[in-house]
């Protein structure tokens, strides 16, 4: 079984600052993790993705994320906010890890509300 | 790039109801998913489907059934909706550990 905890359903950073959203994951198999974007009214876009290779994963907008097994953690970073980066964040793991049948489904957590203040 | 689209964006519903959501892939992936979003619950699993008239359930499936007669199009079906199951519904199908995302119907239920 599988699950992801984000910690804080809002988040507010002055523009400029550090963005940090947490995120901790329970799993199984070895996991593969996600973080998606969602902007009002739209669907879900992949940031980034941790496939079992470098654990530092670079993604689009300037944000990248460390896989830690040892605290379960897949923390998004991005060291200057960006007014336009205010949108919900959904970190997410797959079963896809485990290999074999694995369909690849998704657990996501709760995500998390990033408002950028001026 | 991949293309996912949902039939509506927005869609109002009467209460018994049956309500088809629609979803079209442009990739010929094999694996379709169909995710409900709630505030404060993320997204949650409702059916995937792996193949041709293969399907699976997921977490929440109470309500719902699911057609696949053609890969590339995958529909959610509510038998009878009710007002339980107002909520925004996203469609994804999955490419090489990746699932891409359609824009989501936001379904009322009265």
């Amino acid at each position: 079984a599988q699950s992801v905890t984000q910690l804080g359903s809002h988040v507010s950073v002055s523009e400029g600052a550090l963005v940090l959203l947490r995120c901790n994951y329970s799993s199984s198999v070895p996991p593969y993790l996600f973080w998606y974007v969602q902007y009002p009214n739209q669907g879900l876009q992949l940031l980034l993705k941790y496939t079992s290779a470098a654990t530092l994963v670079k993604g689009i907008n300037g944000f990248e994320a460390e896989f830690k097994k040892s605290e379960t953690s897949f923390h998004l970073t991005k060291p200057s906010a960006h007014m336009s980066d205010a949108a919900e964040y959904f970190c997410a793991v797959s079963d896809r890890g485990a290999g074999g049948t694995s369909y690849g489904k998704l657990t996501f957590g709760q995500g998390t509300i990033l408002t950028v203040h001026p | 790039d991949v293309k996912v689209t949902q039939s509506s964006r927005y869609l109002v519903k009467r209460t018994g109801e049956k309500v088809f959501l629609e979803c079209v892939q442009d990739m010929d992936h094999e694996n379709m998913f169909w995710y409900r979003q709630d505030p404060g619950l993320g997204l949650r699993l409702i059916y995937f489907s792996y193949d041709v008239k293969m399907k699976e359930k997921g977490d929440i499936p109470e309500g719902y059934s699911v057609s696949r007669e053609k890969k590339e199009r995958f529909s959610l079906i509510l038998e009878s909706a009710s007002t339980n199951q107002t909520s925004m519904y996203l469609c994804a199908s999955m490419g090489w550990n990746e699932q891409y995302f359609g824009p989501g119907t936001r379904l009322t239920v009265t």
